[in-house]
């Protein structure tokens, strides 16, 4: 079954405490991103990637770190959480070009106090 | 700024009836518009993708239609069922990285 899994599911950290949510897809997709969902502001794109080891800002980077070592494997890396980074996560991915579905994630809930 | 505007915010219809999403975009020049639905707590899930050179596209009761132009795109639900109900997001494509905008939704209640 084709799948985009993210993992934890749900994370309530402290401010400062390094975490990392893992994204993994099935569908060898080129392409893959990072969006969080907050309520009055919609989805906003975080980072994404074209390929392996390419990568580039969306609209919101800040606070966040990702890295793509290999085509399956997206994680999102939260240096030094704050609770303002408290928020839904999701992940996706795509083959790419204007054809073709971009699937995402069930989401990450988390709560840094 | 690119943004995307989605009308009306929430609806609420008695089962049966047929309704239309509306969502309009500032920058047209798009790859394609997807149309999600979203369960409360849950991820999204695709409906119907138009790209950017399509007019229209059909899934069981559902029919999106896209007026790259105009920057809009309606969403058609024809007999509107309990189980439809849900927040519906409409999200142009921005670039090949995945750059989806997304409106605000419009959530949807279908009541029995």
């Amino acid at each position: 079954e084709a799948q985009v899994t993210q993992n934890p599911r749900y994370l309530i950290t402290v401010t400062g405490k390094k975490l990392t949510v893992t994204c993994s897809q099935n569908m060898n997709h080129e392409y893959m991103s990072w969006y969080r969902q907050d309520p009055g502001l919609g989805l906003r794109q975080i980072y994404y990637s074209m390929n392996v080891e390419v990568t580039d800002k969306g609209d919101v980077p800040e606070g966040y770190k990702v890295s793509r070592k290999e085509k399956r494997n997206f994680p999102l890396i939260l240096e030094s959480p704050s609770p303002n980074q408290t928020s839904l996560y999701f992940c996706a991915s795509s083959l790419g070009g204007a054809g073709n579905t971009i699937y995402f994630g069930e989401g990450s809930w988390l709560t840094v106090v | 700024k690119q943004e995307v505007t989605q009308i009306p915010a929430a609806l609420s219809v008695p089962e049966g009836e047929n309704l239309v999403l509306n969502c309009s975009f500032t920058d047209s020049a798009i790859y394609n518009l997807q149309w999600f639905r979203q369960d409360p707590g849950k991820g999204l899930t695709s409906l119907l993708l138009i790209q950017s050179s399509q007019r229209e596209q059909t899934s069981g009761r559902l029919n999106a239609s896209l007026d790259k132009s105009s920057g809009r795109s309606t969403l058609y639900i024809a007999a509107s069922q309990p189980g439809d109900s849900a927040t519906y997001l409409c999200a142009p494509l921005y670039n090949q990285g995945g750059k989806l905008i997304f409106g605000q939704g419009t959530e949807l209640s279908v009541k029995p």
